[in-house]
């Protein structure tokens, strides 16, 4: 059982360059959502997801897209990355107990 | 909006101290509230939780009491270790009809352990 799985664990962009972060989940939470943490700012939610083919905006959701086809998939994407979005990503699914489950992180690096 | 307020770090203790970890919330209806770890290099794991006013949450020798009267829900252990070396986050989860299942964290609070 992997729970919630993050690729890549670590990625180092240039300004301006493109990538997708990906999520996925084998627990069948209806639930996912993506956060990002810095230093001194807890983790701040960007975008989150109740189920397949809805998503909605989190606290901090200029300059990223999100999409669920799927139940298991809930990939993060940056079109334009900038240095500001150097941060550590995670992903997050939650049961109906509200119990939440992380994946390990992604760090990523804007230069 | 809700909101969730820790008490700044680092805290430094040495081995078998005390530790408390303050932690108060700002919140409409009645929400979840969560205390998270962070080893280094790791994702976060949910320490403990409480779902209700005077809810005590305990896992592994912390404990936290949801206070309604004053919006706390401070983390305490008798006697830490090195091995508790890790970052502390303060949670929160919207209550009621309002639970859109969105979790609020405050800042972390880093704890480090002196042998």
């Amino acid at each position: 059982n992997a729970g919630v799985t993050q690729t890549p664990k670590f990625q180092v962009l240039k300004t301006g360059q493109s990538m997708t972060l990906q999520c996925a989940q084998d627990m069948n939470h209806e639930y996912m959502s993506w956060y990002r943490q810095d230093p001194g700012m807890g983790l701040r939610l960007i975008h989150y997801s109740v189920g397949a083919g809805i998503t909605d905006q989190g606290e901090v959701p200029n300059g990223y897209n999100v999409s669920r086809s799927t139940t298991e998939d809930f990939p993060l994407r940056l079109l334009s990355a900038a240095p500001s979005q150097t941060s550590v990503y995670f992903c997050a699914t939650r049961d109906r107990a509200y119990g939440y489950t992380f994946g390990s992180g992604t760090r990523l690096t804007v230069v | 909006g809700d909101s969730v307020t820790q008490m700044e770090g680092p805290v430094t203790l040495s081995e078998e101290a005390f530790l408390t970890i303050n932690c108060t919330y700002t919140a409409t209806g009645y929400p979840s509230l969560f205390w998270y770890v962070q080893y280094p290099g790791e994702g976060l794991q949910l320490l403990l939780k409480a779902t209700k006013a005077d809810d005590k949450g305990s896992n592994k020798g912390f404990e936290a009491t949801y206070r309604k009267e004053t919006t706390s829900f401070h983390l305490e252990k008798g006697s830490v270790q090195v091995s508790d070396s890790a970052v502390y986050f303060c949670a929160l989860s919207e209550g009621g009809s309002s639970n859109t299942g969105k979790l609020i964290f405050g800042q972390g609070t880093t704890l480090q352990v002196k042998p």
